[in-house]
């Protein structure tokens, strides 16, 4: 059974906050790695895709990094803004021996993310 | 582009009815994927198709939940008959083709509750 952990579970700061939450997933056979971000009654939209070991992607005041060989990525959000709380999804998927993708992502349960003015 | 459509929005019936959920993909999507969340076990993947056939629907609980692609436009997830246990929010999600580097584009969900 393929794991995807994140953690912490939930988190509350305070804006101007910064702050970051890890991913942790399987090492073995990695494909990429998802970043989701999920507002309260929206649907996930997509952060990020990461697929080498070593990857550092950014978008605004958001960023995450990638390590394949250990198995977990970090998402940083420099000076959080109320507009940030979310439940941040990472998702995994893993490559088969002879090449392409398992073809599904897996899913963590999240990090819920509470910035207060 | 209006995204990914999904119908109804909410869904409320009765355990032994028949429910059918309807996704529209972005259009020139050739991949769609159904999960299903609830509180307990999180976001999953319940089938996906690409180019219309269906690829993998491991992570379709039982026989009583069915899904068809009869065109590129077009998707519906059926459950017969439904039981209290299915209750939850289930996403279609489509993508440009299956290959997992490509994000996801979620569609708004349809909550169902099954009394």
């Amino acid at each position: 059974i393929l794991n995807v952990e994140q953690s912490p579970q939930s988190l509350h700061v305070q804006e101007g906050d910064s702050t970051n939450f890890t991913c942790s997933f399987p090492s073995s056979n990695f494909y990429a790695l998802h970043w989701y971000r999920w507002e309260t009654a929206k649907s996930p939209e997509a952060l990020f895709v990461m697929t080498l070991n070593g990857d550092e992607k950014k978008k605004g005041r958001i960023s995450a990094t990638l390590n394949t060989k250990e198995g977990y990525s970090y998402l940083y959000i420099k000076g959080s803004q109320p507009e940030d709380s979310a439940t941040y999804l990472c998702a995994f998927a893993r490559g088969l021996n002879y090449g392409g993708s398992q073809g599904n992502l897996i899913f963590g349960k999240g990090t819920k993310l509470s910035v207060k003015p | 582009d209006a995204g990914v459509i999904q119908s109804p929005r909410h869904e409320v019936t009765e355990m032994g009815q028949e429910v059918t959920l309807r996704c529209k993909p972005i259009s020139g999507h050739n991949s769609l994927f159904w999960y299903r969340q609830t509180m307990m076990r999180g976001l999953e993947l319940l089938i996906y198709f690409n180019n219309n056939v269906p690829i993998d629907d491991s992570g379709m609980p039982e026989d009583r939940f069915s899904a068809k692609m009869p065109n590129a436009s077009f998707s519906t997830l059926k459950i017969q008959p439904s039981e209290p246990r299915d209750s939850a929010v289930y996403f279609c999600a489509s993508s440009i083709d299956y290959e997992i580097y490509n994000e996801q584009f979620f569609g708004p969900g349809t909550r169902l509750t099954v009394l």
